[in-house]
């Protein structure tokens, strides 16, 4: 089955300095999204990437699907960044995700 | 904004017992997903079902069955509890239409199993 390895496992910022995450799985995947999960546990999604480069706000992901991996990248972070990045590839309507990295911005 | 809910929040059982985890979405959506969480595994697939009255089995679904009477109802259903069943449960919906899918979860359900 598809096995999915993020990198760092967790990654402490000051704030205002910027963070590389990364993504790397082992099965062709139809898409990849990334997701957060907030220290109180929920979840939410923050953008999807098949392929090439896109940007949400101070998100940037770039997924090279052939090679299969991706990054994303968090800009300029703030606090209220703190918590687990996630990314999971999909195949056939499944989602299979990473155990994340874990991130602590300090003020 | 897509709405998944679920109920309980958390529950505590005792082993050999029977669980019944719950999930409503009021979206319309065709996908709908069990997803148990643990420390060290990240999310886990158990069951997921992409129409009414259908369930699909997931990446870990021993000990789990799953029922999806109607398009918004979603149950995740634990015949004998045991302590491996500890975790944390999250439901989430989705709709694969081709284009920028996102997948919604629920707030999630923190089950205990004594």
């Amino acid at each position: 089955g598809q096995q999915v390895q993020q990198s760092p496992a967790s990654l402490v910022l000051q704030e205002g300095e910027n963070a590389e995450l990364q993504c790397n799985f082992s099965s062709t995947a139809t898409q990849l999204q990334w997701f957060y999960q907030s220290p109180g546990g929920s979840l939410v999604s923050l953008l999807s990437n098949p392929s090439g480069t896109k940007h949400t706000g101070r998100l940037t992901s770039t997924t090279v699907t052939k090679e299969r991996r991706s990054s994303l990248h968090i800009s300029s972070s703030q606090t209220t960044d703190s918590g687990t990045y996630l990314c999971a590839p999909y195949m056939g309507y499944k989602l299979t995700f990473g155990t994340g990295t874990s991130l602590l911005v300090d003020p | 904004e897509a709405a998944v809910t679920q109920s309980p929040r958390s529950k505590v059982a005792v082993t050999g017992g029977k669980v019944t985890l719950s999930c409503h979405q009021t979206n319309n959506h065709d996908y709908m997903y069990w997803y148990r969480q643990d420390t060290g595994h990240g999310l886990r697939l158990i069951h997921y079902s992409y129409v009414a009255d259908s369930t699909e089995k997931g990446d870990i679904p021993d000990g789990y069955k799953a029922s999806r009477p109607s398009q918004e109802n979603f149950s995740l259903i634990l015949e004998l509890a045991s302590l491996s069943q500890t975790a944390v449960y999250f439901c989430a919906s989705s709709d694969w239409t081709g284009g920028d899918e996102r997948l919604f979860f629920g707030h999630g359900t923190k089950l205990s199993v004594l």
